[in-house]
């Protein structure tokens, strides 16, 4: 079954790190781009990273820029978000997806992270 | 990077068209025929339902198509059904190897 499956979201505190990977099956994983895209309760979509199909090249939204790191293990299948220095706007269900003739034909079902004290 | 501009709410009763716009700039929409849109229904993520402004994937109805002029694309929906009824964002590709979102539109089927 072609999918993508994140996980690692949950509560953390401001100022604190989370690591979300995001797990795929059913196509050749490495030949693609991964993004993340993210979605504050209640608003839009907004665009946060991608890395290339074999890591050589990644690209952050201003807003996490410095912040977030984007990684793939092309073994495993996998690619991770590693967020630090959270704070209460990075709150937002988190999705990856893949990138297919520039669109995201694949999403993953989202993984949730509130930041909160 | 301020998202791309979409109206907020759209409506129309079933049988209907409708068109929801979305405006960028010479970096983004007017730069790029890579220009995407979502259908998300509450709760789920996101589907790809137009990509590279005009193409439809396999399974999505002819119903849906999409056109781009200058900075601004849209998305019509002919024959408008209550499963239509959910939010739509607009993508495109932009310079520097980044993507942009517009703000999201509210359909409702009346």
């Amino acid at each position: 079954q072609v999918q993508l499956v994140e996980s690692g979201g949950g509560v953390v505190q401001p100022g604190r790190s989370l690591r979300l990977s995001c797990a795929a099956s059913g196509f050749t994983f490495s030949i693609y781009g991964i993004h993340w895209v993210r979605q504050a309760p209640g608003k839009g979509l907004e665009w946060v990273a991608v890395i290339w199909h074999d890591g050589s090249n990644k690209y952050y939204a201003d807003s996490v820029k410095g912040r977030f790191t984007i990684s793939r293990d092309n073994s495993k299948n996998t690619v991770y978000l590693q967020m630090n220095s959270l704070t209460d706007e990075d709150t937002a269900i988190y999705y990856c997806a893949r990138l297919k003739q520039l669109a995201f034909d694949l999403w993953g079902q989202g993984t949730l992270v509130t930041v909160s004290s | 990077q301020s998202a791309l501009t979409q109206p907020a709410s759209v409506s129309g009763s079933p049988g209907q068209s409708i068109t929801i716009s979305c405006t960028g700039t010479s970096s983004d929409v007017g730069a790029y025929d890579y220009v995407s849109w979502y259908q998300q229904h509450p709760g789920k993520a996101p589907k790809l339902m137009i990509y590279e402004v005009t193409n439809r994937p396999s399974g999505v109805p002819d119903r849906f198509s999409g056109s781009k002029s200058g900075n601004t694309a849209s998305l019509t929906i002919s024959r408008l059904q209550a499963e239509d009824e959910a939010d739509y964002y607009c993508s495109s590709y932009r310079n520097s190897n980044t993507h942009i979102f517009g703000g999201g539109t509210k359909l409702t089927v009346l």
